[in-house]
């Protein structure tokens, strides 16, 4: 079956750094994908990995090990504003839909 | 450029009722996808439509059902309406719906509040 497992809550402080992972597993991969999400909004794409390795934009990164199932956002120079849930969803061979996990939602203190 | 547009953003309806939301694809997307986001939950996949045609649906019951028009743009429709239908539905964008490394946009949602 699918299943995709990411942690409830977390909490950083401003100007730290903070990992947040994701687990899944699936028998067709094709792809895992990061969302922002603040409260009442709609989700914002941050990276897309279908391939091993690290892809760094600015201050976001996001990890994958698909021999794992394992993949992780990491976030740099933490700011007030990057209070928010993130989704990881991974994308499957067989069919056109995003397999969510329930989100991590991420409290940064002063 | 206008990113994926829907409507309405917010609305209250009461239990038996039926509701049509509406969604605009980015200009150049043939692909919309609808998913129902519960409060406190990831989103969950309701249809996908790729020209007009639909391409992929979730475990959700027959009250549910969508289509896509000719520009693109897409409704969907939930009929009979249960408390439990009260969630914020999303649309998403994207230019073919596969799994090439394109990007999947999402509108800001319609919040569907059940009474």
């Amino acid at each position: 079956g699918q299943n995709i497992d990411q942690p409830t809550e977390m909490t950083a402080t401003e100007g730290a750094i903070v990992q947040i992972n994701c687990t899944y597993q699936t028998s067709g991969f094709n792809g895992l994908f990061w969302y922002q999400q603040h409260a009442g909004e709609a989700p914002t794409f941050l990276s897309y990995n279908v391939l091993d390795g690290l892809e760094e934009k600015g201050r976001f990164s996001s990890f994958l090990s698909r021999s794992k199932g394992y993949s992780y956002l990491l976030l740099k120079e933490l700011q007030m504003k990057d209070s928010a849930s993130y989704l990881c969803a991974m994308a499957e061979d067989s069919n056109y839909q995003l397999i969510w996990g329930a989100g991590t939602k991420l409290i940064i203190k002063p | 450029d206008a990113g994926v547009t829907q409507s309405p953003t917010h609305l209250i309806k009461t239990r038996g009722q039926q509701v049509t939301l509406r969604c605009s694809p980015i200009s150049g997307h043939k692909s919309v996808s609808w998913y129902q986001q519960v409060l406190g939950q990831g989103p969950q996949f309701i249809f996908q439509y790729y020209e007009k045609e639909e391409r992929g649906r979730g475990n959700f019951p027959d009250r549910f059902s969508a289509r896509q028009f000719p520009n693109y743009s897409s409704e969907l429709n939930v009929n009979a309406l249960l408390l439990g239908d009260s969630a914020l539905y999303l649309c998403a964008s994207s230019l073919d719906g596969g799994w090439t490394g394109n990007t999947i946009y999402f509108g800001e949602g319609s919040w569907l509040t059940v009474v």
